[in-house]
C-alpha cells in the first residue's frame, strides 16, 4: 500500500519568507509526527497528533512554527519568517497509534537563504 | 539518565565483524522502546518495539534486548555487512505520552 508521502521534497526560500510543508499519513494511521534534522543533529521531535485529541507541540522551537491535521489525514508545518536556523530536512511519520512503529516520509529538505 | 542516549557515537568495522551499540533511557514512565534503521538518503525504517522488560527480538542478523529496570537496550549485528551501513536510532515512548524521544543514533560503517 503506500506509504507516508511529503511534498515539496526541496524547498530553498529566501528568509523572511513563509512556507508550508505537507504531510500524507497512511490512511487510518491516527498518529501523525513531524521531526527535523538539521546539520549534524539528531532527530528533533516537533509536534505530535494524535486522533482528535489536542495536538502535542511541546518540540516546536518558536511561535513561528505552526502545523494543523485537517480531517484527521493530511497535515501541514508552517514555518513564518524563516530564518537560517530552519534550513534542515523535515520528516514525517505515522503510525497506527502512539507507541507503535512509525513509519517515515522521504522528508523536505528546507533550505533557508 | 533524564534522555535517550546512545553509544558509540560511530563504529567502523570490517565485513563478517560481529558488533554491537547501547541504547540508554530513563526507567521512569517507561512504556516503549524502538530501534530504527537510517540509511543515507533514505526514511527511518522500523526495527524493533519492545515493552516487556527481558524482551529479545531478532530480524534476520540483527537482534535486540531490553532491560527497563536499568533502563538500557542492545542492539545486536552478527556478521556485519556493508548493507548494513547507516545509523541506528533508539527511541523511547513514556506512558503520559504517545511521542517518542530519539536517541542521537550510532552510525555504523561496515568495510567489505
Amino acid at each position: 500500500g503506500a506509504g507516508v508521502s511529503q511534498s515539496p521534497s526541496n524547498k530553498v526560500t529566501e528568509k523572511g519568507k513563509d512556507v508550508e510543508l505537507r504531510c500524507d499519513p497512511i490512511s487510518g494511521h491516527t498518529a501523525l509526527y513531524w521531526y527535523r534534522q538539521s546539520l549534524g543533529q539528531g532527530l528533533e521531535f516537533l509536534i505530535y497528533f494524535q486522533g482528535n485529541s489536542a495536538p502535542d507541540k511541546s518540540g516546536l522551537p518558536s511561535d513561528r512554527f505552526s502545523a494543523e491535521r485537517t480531517g484527521g489525514s493530511v497535515s501541514t508545518l508552517t514555518i513564518q519568517r524563516t530564518q537560517q536556523e530552519d534550513s534542515a530536512v523535515y520528516l514525517c511519520a505515522s503510525s497506527v497509534d502512539g507507541w507503535y512503529e512509525q513509519y517515515f516520509g522521504p522528508g523536505t529538505r528546507l533550505t533557508v537563504t | 539518565i533524564l534522555n535517550v542516549e546512545q553509544s558509540p557515537q560511530s563504529l567502523h568495522v570490517q565485513e563478517g565483524d560481529s558488533t554491537n551499540f547501547t541504547c540508554s533511557f530513563p526507567s521512569s514512565n517507561f512504556y516503549a522502546l524502538h530501534w530504527y534503521r537510517w540509511e543515507t538518503a533514505k526514511s527511518p525504517e522500523a526495527l524493533f518495539v519492545m515493552t516487556l522488560n527481558g524482551d529479545e527480538k531478532k530480524k534476520g542478523r540483527i537482534s535486540a534486548t531490553l532491560n527497563t529496570k536499568e533502563g538500557y537496550s542492545y542492539l545486536y549485528i552478527k556478521g556485519s555487512q556493508p548493507e548494513d551501513s547507516a545509523t541506528y536510532l533508539c527511541a523511547q515512548g513514556s506512558s503520559n505520552t504517545g511521542k517518542l524521544i530519539f536517541g542521537q543514533g550510532t552510525t555504523l560503517q561496515v568495510k567489505p
